[in-house]
């Protein structure tokens, strides 16, 4: 069975500081992994995926993830946060054969102090 | 493109009552699926579809819950009956063609008193 897991509930960063999201993942066969953000009364929005190739997956607004097989992570970065960073994000597996379910994390609420 | 819709956005109703929310996919997607995201629970699958076929429905909660896909751009969930512990935000989501990512609807928060 595959699943996630995100570290800490909650983070808070200051404004201008770096952002550091964690999420592990256990999968038994090659996974896809993904990044999704959620804003207040909204629903999730892709920030980025990994299925095959580079390791190092670049997002939007600013944001990337770096896949680490032997460190099962896929932990998303930011180097400098906005104010408009603030949000929840869920960071999720799927299988990378034909079934298309996805499993969730707890997800993690980014504060940005200013 | 016009991304999932759903329908209503908010709905309040009591205890008993029928509930029944829907969903428009992306166009050319074959793969709906439906969530349901609650504080204390988090983001749950409920069902998904493949090609309308329902595949996955491990995650209804009980009988009181149904989901249909009659055809390829439209669902419903339906609860019938509303109990106030189904207050939460419903998401429906759409997958299809090459791409690997679902996209999601805006969401139906449910409020059962």
């Amino acid at each position: 069975a595959q699943s996630v897991t995100q570290l800490g509930s909650h983070v808070s960063v200051s404004e201008g500081a770096l952002v550091l999201l964690r999420c592990n993942y256990s999968s038994s066969v090659p996974p896809y992994l993904f990044w999704y953000v959620q804003y207040p009364n909204q629903g999730l929005q892709l920030l980025l995926k990994y299925t095959t190739g580079a390791t190092l997956v670049k997002g939007i607004n600013g944001f990337e993830a770096e896949f680490k097989k032997s460190e099962t992570s896929f932990h998303l970065t930011k180097p400098s946060a906005h104010m408009s960073d603030a949000a929840e994000y869920f960071c999720a597996v799927r299988h990378s054969g034909g079934y298309q379910k996805v499993t969730f994390g707890t997800g993690t609420k980014l504060q940005v102090i200013p | 493109d016009a991304g999932v819709i759903q329908s209503p956005r908010h709905e309040v109703t009591e205890m008993g009552q029928e509930v029944t929310l829907r969903c428009k996919p992306i166009s050319g997607h074959n793969s709906l699926f439906w969530y349901r995201q609650t504080m204390m629970r988090g983001l749950e699958l409920l069902i998904y579809f493949n090609n309308n076929v329902p595949i996955d429905d491990s995650g209804m909660p009980e009988d009181r819950f149904s989901a249909k896909m009659p055809n390829a751009s439209f669902s419903t969930l339906k609860i019938q009956p509303s109990e106030p512990r189904d207050s939460a935000v419903y998401f429906c989501a759409s997958l299809g063609g090459n791409l690997d990512e679902q996209f999601f609807g805006p969401g139906t928060r449910l409020t059962v008193l």
